[in-house]
């Protein structure tokens, strides 16, 4: 079975930091990697999906994701965080049966 | 386009009770899936729905069920509610034909007393 592991329960940035979250999973084969962003309250909205091809995938909002094989990784990363950036941050993976896995999430502060 | 939507948005209810959730899937969108998000944690898969069968289920007690129909829309069934029950149930909707990628609803809030 698939699983999901968000090291950081909790980073704090400043605006026009840049900001890396980190995601590893365990899954034999390849995987379908996600990233979905969670404002307070809120549902999820997806940011980017890695499903094959070039390793670095451009997302919404000028995020972006690299999968790294070697490493069962699947960092996020912006360059410049803005305030509004500010939220809870899921990575998920798809083992092609169509259930996403999750992990515990990463929240966000952005300080001024 | 209207996105996933759900019904209603929050809701409270007693021990024992029973609760039902509804969600209409995006336009185009033919799969519906339900994840119960407990405070602080991340969404937990409950099941799949897919040709008005479930075609996929979470490690969830026969207390949950669902349905689809055919206009695609889903609702969710929570019998004999629990405290531990108190959660966002997230829907969720995809397009089973070649795409993994699921879109989320806002949730509906279930807190039960």
């Amino acid at each position: 079975a698939q699983s999901v592991t968000q090291p950081d329960i909790h980073i704090t940035v400043s605006e026009g930091a840049s900001l890396e979250l980190r995601c590893n999973y365990s899954y034999g084969a390849t995987p379908y990697l996600f990233w979905y962003v969670q404002s307070p309250g809120q549902g999820l909205q997806l940011l980017l999906k890695y499903f094959s091809g070039d390793t670095l995938v451009q997302g919404i909002k000028g995020f972006e994701a690299e999968f790294k094989r070697s490493q069962s990784s699947f960092n996020l990363r912006k360059p410049s965080v803005h305030w509004s950036d500010a939220a809870e941050y899921f990575c998920a993976v798809g083992a092609g049966d169509y259930k996403l896995s999750f992990g515990a999430g990463t929240t966000v502060t952005v300080r001024a | 386009d209207a996105g996933v939507t759900q019904s209603p948005t929050h809701l409270i209810k007693t021990r024992g009770q029973q609760v039902t959730l509804r969600c209409s899937p995006k336009s185009g969108h033919d799969t519906v899936s339900w994840y119960q998000q407990a405070l602080g944690q991340g969404p937990q898969f409950i099941f799949q729905y897919y040709e008005e069968e479930e075609r996929q289920r979470g490690n969830f007690p026969d207390r949950f069920s669902g349905h689809q129909f055919p206009n695609y829309s889903s609702e969710l069934n929570v019998n004999a509610l629990l405290l531990g029950d108190s959660a966002l149930y997230l829907c969720a909707s995809s397009a089973l034909t070649g795409s993994e990628t699921q879109y989320f609803g806002p949730g509906t809030r279930l807190l039960v007393l």
